[in-house]
This record gives C-alpha cells, sequence and structure tokens, in this order.
C-alpha cells in the first residue's frame, strides 16, 4: 500500500510569486487536508478537500487555493507570496470512515524570499 | 475556541527511563485525540488514536490515555531508546468540525541520550 506523497520536497520562491504544491493520497482514502507548520509551530489547518469538493477551511486567505482530482490527488496553490508564507507544508489523508484518522505525507518545504 | 497545549515543551533523559507527555485541550467536545511523531523537517507519523468514547490505547512500548471531562491526555513512553529522539505532536478533531481540522499543540521535543 503506497502512502502519502508529496511534491516537491524543497521549493525556493520569491516574494510576490505564485506556487503550486502537489499531493498523492493513500489508495482508498477520498479526503485530503492541507496544513502549514512554521518553525517550531504545530500544524494549522488550511483547507480540507472531500469528492473535489471543498469541505472546510481554517483562517487563510483567499490567496491560498486548492484543487482535488477524481483520483483524490490534490494541489495547494498560493498566490502573491509573502515571507511568512515560508514554512512546512503538508499534506494528510483520511479514508473517511468513523475513525478519520490523518495519515500524514513528508511535506513540502517552502522558502519565501 | 479549541485550545492545545503540551508540557514539557522540551525533555530530556537517559535511555532506559519511562517517561510521561502531556497534552491538555480547553474544549471537551472532542470527537478523537491523535498523537504523532515528527523527525526534524519530516512529516508526522501517527501514533496511536484514541476516539472520545475511548480511555486509552496501547501499541508497543507506547500507551496513551484520555480523559475527555478534565481536558488531558498523556503518552507513556516505557524503557525509552535514543531512536525514540523527536517531537511529539497533541491533535484533537472537535465535533461540528470538518473531519479534516485537526488543531495542534506545539509539540513536545524529546532527546533520549545513550
Amino acid at each position: 500500500e503506497t502512502g502519502v506523497t508529496q511534491s516537491p520536497t524543497h521549493l525556493i520562491k520569491t516574494r510576490g510569486q505564485q506556487v503550486t504544491l502537489r499531493c498523492s493520497s493513500q489508495s482508498g482514502h477520498n479526503t485530503v487536508s492541507w496544513y502549514q507548520q512554521a518553525l517550531g509551530q504545530g500544524p494549522q489547518f488550511i483547507f480540507q478537500y472531500y469528492r473535489e469538493e471543498e469541505n472546510g477551511r481554517g483562517n487563510f486567505p483567499p490567496r491560498f487555493s486548492g484543487l482535488q482530482f477524481p483520483n483524490y490527488s490534490s494541489e495547494l496553490n498560493v498566490n502573491a507570496l509573502e515571507l511568512d508564507d515560508s514554512a512546512l507544508y503538508l499534506c494528510a489523508s483520511s479514508p473517511g470512515t468513523v475513525s478519520y484518522e490523518q495519515y500524514f505525507g513528508p511535506g513540502t518545504r517552502l522558502t519565501v524570499t | 475556541k479549541q485550545e492545545v497545549t503540551q508540557i514539557p515543551a522540551a525533555l530530556s533523559v537517559p535511555e532506559g527511563e519511562n517517561l510521561v507527555l502531556n497534552c491538555s485541550f480547553t474544549d471537551s467536545a472532542i470527537y478523537n485525540l491523535q498523537w504523532f511523531r515528527q523527525d526534524p523537517g519530516k512529516g508526522l507519523t501517527s501514533l496511536l488514536l484514541i476516539q472520545s468514547s475511548q480511555r486509552e490505547q496501547t501499541s508497543g512500548r507506547l500507551n496513551a490515555s484520555l480523559d475527555k471531562s478534565s481536558g488531558r491526555s498523556t503518552l507513556y513512553i516505557a524503557a525509552s531508546q535514543p531512536g525514540d529522539s523527536a517531537t511529539y505532536l497533541c491533535a484533537v478533531m472537535n465535533y461540528g468540525g470538518s473531519q479534516g481540522n485537526l488543531i495542534f499543540g506545539k509539540g513536545t521535543k524529546l532527546s533520549v541520550k545513550p
């Protein structure tokens, strides 16, 4: 069984640019959530997708947007990058069963200069 | 608003010691609580998940307990090893939120010295 994968591993962008991060969910999982983890902090919920629809959003501005595809893979897009967007971005998938256990990918480290 | 606190922020112990990590949350209306391990610069590995109706879960040398009424959970690690060195994160999922909305503490950084 393949786990959650994310690409790229590392990324360096300039302030004002746009970035797209990708996530492949674990086989059989129809729900994907994205989190932002700043250095020394716990992850913060950005949003969740369930069967290609946004199904919940945290306290992040509209320049953070996402997509989920029919195969349940997902993208996180961030426009007009700011220095504070530098963080580890984590994707988690869930089978949508009663336990709602989250399975996390290795993350994408984004640095904005 | 749910807040999750983990104490201590850092812990250093000699190999072989048993230890307890603490997690507290302000709103007892949780759906579940999950403990994770995170190695430096890496993603999260799920260790144990406790449903709101459960009191504890065990996996190998790990035991997690949940007391919803007092808003507390503990992670007990028996016979610690240097390979246990990592940051341990506690997260809760509230009732009424989306199933992806985990609320995390800041973690406890554990160092086990040989």
